[in-house]
């Protein structure tokens, strides 16, 4: 069964670091994926997303992801974290001619320390 | 994007009982789905909302306990039947305007069951 994994499930930062997310499917065919973010008390927001082109894509506050086809993957990076950065972090894959059904990972809580 | 709104924001209900979730969206859109969160879980595709017709279901998830509406291309609804405490969920709806196309989702619907 097609599915997403993300390797980190707490994920704790002081300022200034450095962020990778890791992301990871399961499928042979054509996906368009994407990153969502869940900032506390509000709701899922779109962070970034790929369908093709470049592999490299930009979001929003300075994240970026990368997809490598041959690895399945779909990495989320930020050079220098905040402290409003804190929130839950999801990636999704779409796969094609499954209907518009989104496979969600299992989600990734990151802290960022002031 | 389009803004979607859900009511109600949060229930507590008794188990045996129906909750009725409603998602409504400010422009006309293609594509409707339902979502369910349990605790500490990733988001699951219930079924997609389809204008017109019979929703269709993902594995696992039946008309009888979940049925759903859409009358037209802003609106539709989730019924949670026979409620109990294991249903105790977010519940959220997203849009987007094809199958293929980025979803944005509502704020969410947070059920309690006892």
């Amino acid at each position: 069964a097609q599915s997403v994994s993300q390797h980190n499930h707490h994920v704790i930062l002081s300022e200034a670091a450095s962020l990778e997310l890791g992301c990871n499917y399961s499928y042979g065919g054509t996906v368009n994926l994407f990153w969502y973010v869940q900032y506390p008390g509000q709701h899922l927001q779109l962070l970034l997303k790929y369908f093709s082109g470049d592999p490299l894509v930009k979001g929003i506050k300075g994240f970026e992801a990368e997809f490598i086809k041959s690895k399945f993957s779909f990495n989320l990076r930020k050079p220098s974290v905040q402290w409003s950065d804190t929130a839950e972090y999801f990636c999704a894959v779409l796969l094609y001619n499954q209907g518009g059904k989104l496979i969600f990972g299992q989600g990734t809580e990151l802290s960022v320390k002031p | 994007s389009a803004v979607i709104s859900q009511k109600p924001s949060r229930d507590i209900c008794q188990r045996g009982t129906s909750l009725t979730i409603q998602c409504q969206v400010d422009s006309q859109v293609t594509m409707m789905f339902w979502y369910r969160q349990q605790p500490g879980q990733s988001l699951t595709l219930i079924a997609t909302a389809n204008q017109g017709s019979e929703a269709t279901y993902e594995s696992g998830f039946v008309i009888d306990k979940f049925p759903i509406s859409r009358p037209n291309l802003t609106f539709s609804t989730l019924t949670v039947s026979n409620m109990s405490p294991e249903d105790s969920s977010i519940y959220l709806c997203s849009v987007g305007q094809g199958a293929q196309e980025t979803q944005y989702f509502g704020p969410g619907t947070r059920l309690l069951v006892l």
